[in-house]
Parts: C-alpha cells; sequence; structure tokens
C-alpha cells in the first residue's frame, strides 16, 4: 500500500537552529503540497510543485522558509533560523497525475511535530 | 476568493447518535467538494468526495451531497461510533483553476463517548 513517508516525525529544536522536513511523495504522483497545522491557523498550505517546479509558495515566510524539490522521490522544507512560533504540525502530501484516484484526491503523510524552543 | 466554512467545534455525541457537520463554500466555477478525517496522531485522509452538484459522496456509513444551489456539503451519519472520534475537515479544489490545491475549512472535532 503507497505511503506519503516524513521524517523526522517529531523534532524538538531550540530557536535560531535550522531545521529540515524531509517527504518522499508516492511514487508516481507529480505534485507535492506542504502544510502547516496549529490550533489558531487550522490547517495552511505553505507551498505546492508540480513536476519539481514550485507553483505557489506565496503561504510560505519567505525570509525564513524555502521548499525545494531536489529529484522525484524527495521534497524538503527547511526553517532557518527557527523560532517559537514555528512550532506546528507539517504536513506533506502528494497527489496529481492524469487520471484515476491520484488527479483528485491528496494524499497525506503521518506529519512531523515541530517544537521550537 | 475561493473559501470553505465549517461548523465550529467541538462536537460531542453519545454513540449512535446523529452526527449533522455543516460545510458551506464559496467559489467561482464548478468545485469539486471533499471531506477529510484526522484521527489522532495521524495525517488526514479522504473520506468522501462529490465532483459536480447533485452527487452524494459515501463511505464507511458517512454521506454528504453537492448543493450548489445552497453552496454546501454537509457531512452526515446516522448513527456514530467511539471510533468516528476525530477532526473532520471540509475542502473544495477548485476545477477552473490550473492548480490542485486543496482549500481547507478550519476543522470539526468530533468526540463520540460510549
Amino acid at each position: 500500500d503507497a505511503r506519503v513517508t516524513q521524517t523526522p516525525r517529531h523534532k524538538v529544536t531550540e530557536m535560531g537552529q535550522e531545521v529540515t522536513m524531509r517527504c518522499q511523495p508516492i511514487l508516481g504522483h507529480n505534485t507535492v503540497f506542504w502544510y502547516r497545522q496549529t490550533m489558531m491557523q487550522g490547517l495552511e498550505l505553505l507551498a505546492y510543485f508540480r513536476n519539481r517546479a514550485p507553483l505557489d509558495d506565496s503561504g510560505m515566510p519567505k525570509d525564513r522558509f524555502s521548499a525545494e524539490m531536489p529529484d522525484a522521490t524527495l521534497a524538503t522544507l527547511k526553517i532557518q533560523p527557527s523560532e517559537p512560533r514555528d512550532s506546528a504540525v507539517y504536513f506533506c502530501a502528494s497527489g496529481g497525475g492524469i487520471s484515476g484516484r491520484a488527479y483528485n484526491e491528496q494524499f497525506f503523510g503521518p506529519g512531523t511535530r515541530l517544537t521550537v524552543l | 476568493g475561493d473559501s470553505v466554512t465549517q461548523m465550529e467545534g467541538p462536537v460531542t455525541l453519545s454513540e449512535e447518535a446523529f452526527l449533522t457537520i455543516n460545510c458551506t463554500y464559496t467559489a467561482t466555477g464548478y468545485p469539486s467538494l471533499f471531506w477529510y478525517v484526522q484521527y489522532p496522531g495521524e495525517g488526514l485522509q479522504l473520506l468522501l468526495k462529490a465532483t459536480k452538484a447533485d452527487d452524494k459522496g459515501s463511505n464507511k456509513g458517512f454521506e454528504a451531497t453537492y448543493r450548489k444551489e445552497t453552496t454546501s456539503f454537509h457531512l452526515e451519519k446516522g448513527s456514530v461510533q467511539v471510533s468516528d472520534s476525530a477532526v473532520y475537515f471540509c475542502a473544495l479544489k477548485n476545477a477552473n483553476q490550473a492548480g490542485t490545491a486543496l482549500i481547507f475549512g478550519k476543522g470539526t472535532t468530533l468526540s463520540v463517548s460510549s
């Protein structure tokens, strides 16, 4: 059963440190999304890629956040420097493709719970 | 812009009670509508969907009907179980737009007690 994987599942770090979160999308999916979930804001779209090219990153604070897809099997989200307000659960999702379930549906990973002290 | 509004939670029910979670949307064109569910400690997973007006999505006893006249997609279940306790998200994808990003509501927490 194909799944989106994310590492690490949990990360505790101190303010000012760099944080890198990784995502492996489902093989064959051409679109990758990054979301952030907090109690106050709910689920926010940070950025998404299609065929490894960034389509929209307007939801992402550009000064400290960056998202890349070095290859089709890996997406990364980096925060440098991290701040306590970045504490949240970060989800990666994949989807897309020409037809079938992946065309409309997004498949979510289990998330990375980030705590910045 | 496009948006989704869900009823505020938490919703607290006893087992076998009837569930309704309201969802309304604002969108140009003809969006597809979705309900996702998030169990504790997990990511979101698709519960059901509807891609055009009057379609009914259903899964695991849950149902939702795409009502274009009222711009709504309310989630219902006739008899909830403790295992249904989770956060439920209504979402839309605007088929007229080039991107495929979903727009989510803020989520409604459901707690079912035995």
